[in-house]
């Protein structure tokens, strides 16, 4: 069975705290993606990776970095959380070269900035 | 530019009715895929179906039926005698630029009542 796994479902950080959020996929993907999900806004990207040690700015990329040294590991850094990034975070991956293939999503990580 | 529209935020229908989720889009490519992801209380978006532009027949799976127009770019979802099963948020989405990259509607929250 195909599977996304978003190291944490819940994490709760202080104002200013260095953030990681992993993700690992088992299905050779090229391509991964990260989204923040908000109430009202839907899903938006935030960072998203073709190759390994490649990556590309989304729509919403301020306050974020990304890491990928592995092909199946994809980390959203936060490098001094903020209470606006309270979110839902999703990773996702999908196969290369197409615009017809499915995205395969985690389970989310829940982050709460207080 | 790219867009995708879920004006409906929330509904809520007794188990057996009918229900339709409306997404409309805007695209500036000739040829697309639309989307539908369904997002369960766990949290991980799930791919239901994928249309392409080239075909305007109605598609129907099970109690899941999906109204693709071309005219009034719309792709609705109807769920026939609905499940409490059903209970989640819907997403309609759209590729855009190239790679993979899903541009999601807002989310449309379906909950239904036993």
């Amino acid at each position: 069975d195909v599977k996304v796994t978003q190291s944490s479902r819940y994490l709760v950080k202080r104002t200013g705290e260095k953030v990681f959020l992993e993700c690992v996929q088992d299905m050779d993907h090229e391509n991964m993606f990260w989204y923040r999900q908000d109430p009202g806004l839907g899903l938006r990207l935030i960072y998203f990776s073709y190759d390994v040690k490649m990556k590309e700015k989304g729509d919403i990329p301020e306050g974020y970095s990304v890491s990928r040294e592995k092909k199946e590991r994809f980390s959203l850094i936060l490098e001094s959380a903020s209470t606006n990034q309270t979110s839902m975070y999703l990773c996702a991956s999908s196969p290369p070269y197409t615009n017809t293939g499915e995205l395969f999503f985690g389970e989310g990580s829940r982050l709460t900035v207080l | 530019a790219q867009k995708v529209t879920q004006a409906q935020t929330e509904i809520s229908v007794v188990e057996k009715e009918d229900v339709t989720l409306d997404c409309v889009y805007e695209t500036r490519d000739t040829t697309y895929y639309l989307f539908w992801y369904k997002q369960p209380p766990s949290g991980e978006l799930v791919f239901l179906i994928r249309r392409n532009s080239f075909d305007e027949q109605n598609e129907i799976s099970g109690r899941y039926s999906w109204n693709f127009q071309k005219s009034t770019s719309s792709f609705n979802f109807t769920i026939t005698a609905s499940q409490v099963v059903d209970s989640a948020v819907y997403f309609c989405a759209l590729p855009y630029n190239q790679g993979g990259k899903l541009i999601f509607g807002q989310g449309t929250e379906l909950s239904v009542k036993p």
